[in-house]
């Protein structure tokens, strides 16, 4: 089994609905870490989790929120889906006191 | 906050041949630089990282260079071979902490046969 799960692995949606991305690693780390990629653009930061009472805002953090239910869960919410909204999502996890961020295969989200 | 330049965007070579990708950063706080190798459809993967204590370090094919003075770091691949073909990212943080990796926009290399 993946030690990082994404679901779902692609989604179409509407302008204006909300959408929810979710992420369950079995790696027991304490960070999550969600980012956008865009084609030419690699990837960015929008929110990043220490623990389940520590939420952070990354570098793209507008138009989204983020909860995380437990260790293992990280949800990334899109409260209005917009156009430019659509692009690849990953989760990623790292362990506390480590550097190497381990990442899971991705969501593909389109807005139309 | 950190910015990585990330050169070229797009790199063929011949099989066998080396390929060389280089970075730039800007934040000279930055003290851990990964490199990730993305296949098409999957995630990111770590394929080699090095520390600011660190010049050199290699991993069979794969080596990569840092020099603090320039701000800059390079993977080095020797002996290419078609499953390199795929799309590398260089990266920086500030290591083991609070803000996440920066990427470079990444390079897609294509190995001929």
């Amino acid at each position: 089994d993946a030690d990082v799960t994404q679901t779902p692995r692609n989604r179409i949606t509407k302008t204006g609905k909300r959408i929810m991305l979710e992420c369950s690693q079995t790696k027991g780390h304490d960070r999550m870490y969600w980012y956008r990629q865009d084609p030419g653009l690699g990837l960015r930061l929008i929110y990043y989790s220490f623990d389940v009472k520590d939420i952070n805002k990354g570098e793209i953090s507008d138009g989204y929120s983020v909860s995380r239910q437990a260790q293992a869960k990280f949800s990334l919410s899109l409260e209005s889906a917009i156009p430019n909204q659509t692009a690849l999502y990953f989760c990623a996890t790292k362990p506390a006191g480590g550097d190497t961020q381990y990442f899971g295969p991705g969501t593909r989200l389109t807005v139309l | 906050g950190e910015n990585v330049e990330q050169h070229p965007s797009t790199l063929s070579v011949q099989e066998g041949d080396s390929a060389v990708i280089k970075c730039t950063y800007s934040d000279s706080a930055s003290n851990y630089f990964p490199w990730y190798k993305q296949e098409l459809g999957k995630g990111p993967q770590l394929i080699i990282d090095i520390r600011s204590n660190v010049g050199e370090k290699k991993d069979q094919r794969i080596a990569v260079t840092l020099n603090k003075t320039a701000k800059h770091f390079s993977l080095h691949i020797t002996e290419t071979q078609p499953e390199d073909s795929a799309v590398y990212f260089c990266a920086a943080s500030s290591g083991g902490g609070a803000d996440g990796l920066t990427f470079g926009k990444g390079t897609h290399l294509i190995i001929q046969p």
